[in-house]
């Protein structure tokens, strides 16, 4: 059974610093790795994504991959209130994208 | 542009009912997708459809029937569905079944009564 393991969180942060969302996932074959962001009762949107090991930036948001470790997490700095919603991981392996169960982010004002 | 549109946004039905749920896209995107979404829980896949024809099928019940009309429609025809298939219906696409982005609808609110 192909995994992606997240921590629900709530995840709190102070505003203006840095929010650190970790995702990790069992099959080693995954080729492609994706964060979306999903506000309440909305559909999920993609905010980032990454194939290779190593960090991907844009904006404030940067992806880190380490296949290694089976580890993906995704940096957002700067955090805003409206970057409060559940950030979900989604791991492409053969022919289909898992997702992992999401973690809350809370912004604190 | 990178919009796929559902219809209806909120829909209420009987179990008796037959209903459709409708999802387009212009983007031309050769792979469309349903996903079944409950509240706190990540996005379930339930049916793709690559280049127009249904090439995976999560083993989802028949009262769920997918239909591919032309490569930009998506449909899910509803019958006889039981109180806990209410949920979020998400349909989303991506360049090609092994395209690497999906790009996610706003999702069709089904209550079943």
């Amino acid at each position: 059974q192909k995994e992606v393991e997240q921590n629900s969180g709530p995840l709190s942060v102070p505003e203006g610093a840095i929010a650190s969302l970790n995702c990790t996932y069992s099959d080693r074959g995954s080729q492609s790795f994706f964060w979306y962001r999903q506000y309440s009762g909305k559909s999920p949107e993609l905010i980032m994504f990454i194939y290779s090991n190593g960090d991907k930036e844009d904006g404030r948001f940067t992806a880190q991959l380490n296949k290694a470790s089976q580890y993906v997490s995704l940096l957002i700095r700067d955090s805003q209130p409206s970057d409060s919603a559940t950030y979900l991981c989604a791991v492409r392996g053969d022919d289909k994208i898992i997702f992992g169960k999401g973690t809350r982010l809370h912004i604190l004002p | 542009d990178t919009e796929v549109t559902q219809t209806p946004k909120h829909l209420v039905m009987g179990m008796t009912n037959k209903k459709s749920l409708k999802c387009e896209q212009h983007m031309g995107h050769r792979a469309m997708y349903w996903y079944k979404q409950k509240a706190k829980k990540p996005p379930e896949l339930m049916f793709v459809y690559s280049y127009e024809k249904l090439s995976i099928n999560e083993s989802v019940p028949s009262r769920f029937s997918p239909e591919c009309p032309n490569s930009s429609l998506l449909n899910l025809h509803l019958h006889a569905l039981q109180p806990e298939d209410s949920a979020l219906y998400l349909c989303a696409s991506s360049q090609d079944p092994l395209g690497e982005t999906q790009y996610f609808g706003p999702g069709t609110r089904l209550l079943v009564l």
